[in-house]
C-alpha cells in the first residue's frame, strides 16, 4: 500500500459528461501529480500541484482542470468527455516539489461510452 | 524533449529464466534513471534507480546499470518467479529541469510456472 488513495476506482459515463476524480496523498506529502495511462499514449504527465499551487503542466487538455485543496487532497475535473478520454488516471505524491521518487495510487479507470 | 523507449511486450518467460528488458533514453541534460513496477490492479512503485554513469541500481534481485555511452538502462534478473509478472516502466528525471519523471510505455512480463 503506497498510502495514496484514489476514488472512485471505476467510473463509467457518457460522452459530453463531466466527472471529478479524487486523490488523497500520503501523509506528509505536499506535492500531487496526475498522470493519464492509455494504450496508445502510454503514461502521460498531466499536471503537478505543490502545497496548493500549480507547479508544472504537461499534456493536459483545456477541457481538464485540477486543484489542490488546503487539506492537500486534489481533484481532477474532466469535462465534455470524449471516447478518447477513456483511460486509467493515476495520482502520485511526493514530499517536496522536486522529489524524484513518486508514490502512486492504484488509479481510477474511466470508461466513456 | 526527453523521451524513454522500451522494448515492446509482452515478454513471456518460464520460471527461473533470465530476464532482460531493454530501455534507452534521450535527454538534454544528465538525468537520473528509474525502473518502476506495476503489479495487477495496483499503482506504480519504484523498483530501483541510478543517478550517475556506471551506477548500478538493484532491488529484489533486479539490476540495471546506467550506461551513458549507450544511453541505456536495461533491466535484468537472473531467475524470474511467477510473482514477478507485472508491467515494468523505465523512466528518467532531469535534475536540472522540473524533476517530473518521464516514463516509457511499459513492458508487460508474464512468467509461467
Amino acid at each position: 500500500d503506497s498510502g495514496v488513495t484514489q476514488t472512485p476506482k471505476h467510473l463509467i459515463t457518457a460522452t459530453g459528461q463531466r466527472v471529478t476524480l479524487r486523490c488523497s496523498p500520503r501523509s506528509g506529502d505536499l506535492s500531487v501529480y496526475w498522470y493519464q495511462q492509455s494504450l496508445d499514449q502510454g503514461l502521460q504527465f498531466l499536471i503537478q500541484y505543490y502545497n496548493g499551487e500549480e507547479r508544472a503542466k504537461g499534456n493536459i487538455l483545456e477541457r481538464f482542470s485540477a486543484q489542490q485543496f488546503p487539506d492537500l487532497h486534489s481533484e481532477l475535473n474532466l469535462s465534455s468527455l470524449e471516447l478518447g478520454d477513456s483511460a486509467l488516471y493515476f495520482c502520485a505524491s511526493s514530499v517536496g516539489p522536486r522529489d524524484e521518487k513518486l508514490f502512486f495510487g492504484s488509479g481510477t479507470q474511466l470508461s466513456v461510452l | 524533449g526527453d523521451s524513454v523507449t522500451q522494448m515492446e511486450g509482452p515478454v513471456t518467460l518460464s520460471e527461473e529464466a533470465f530476464l532482460t528488458i531493454n530501455c534507452t533514453y534521450t535527454a538534454t541534460g544528465y538525468p537520473s534513471l528509474f525502473w518502476y513496477v506495476q503489479y495487477p490492479g495496483e499503482g506504480l512503485q519504484l523498483l530501483l534507480k541510478a543517478t550517475k554513469a556506471d551506477d548500478k541500481g538493484s532491488n529484489k534481485g533486479f539490476e540495471a546499470t546506467y550506461r551513458k555511452e549507450t544511453t541505456s538502462f536495461h533491466l535484468e534478473k537472473g531467475s524470474v518467479q511467477v510473482s514477478d509478472s507485472a508491467v515494468y516502466f523505465c523512466a528518467l528525471s532531469e535534475s536540472g529541469g522540473s524533476y517530473i519523471p518521464t516514463f516509457g510505455r511499459g513492458t508487460s512480463l508474464i512468467v509461467h510456472p
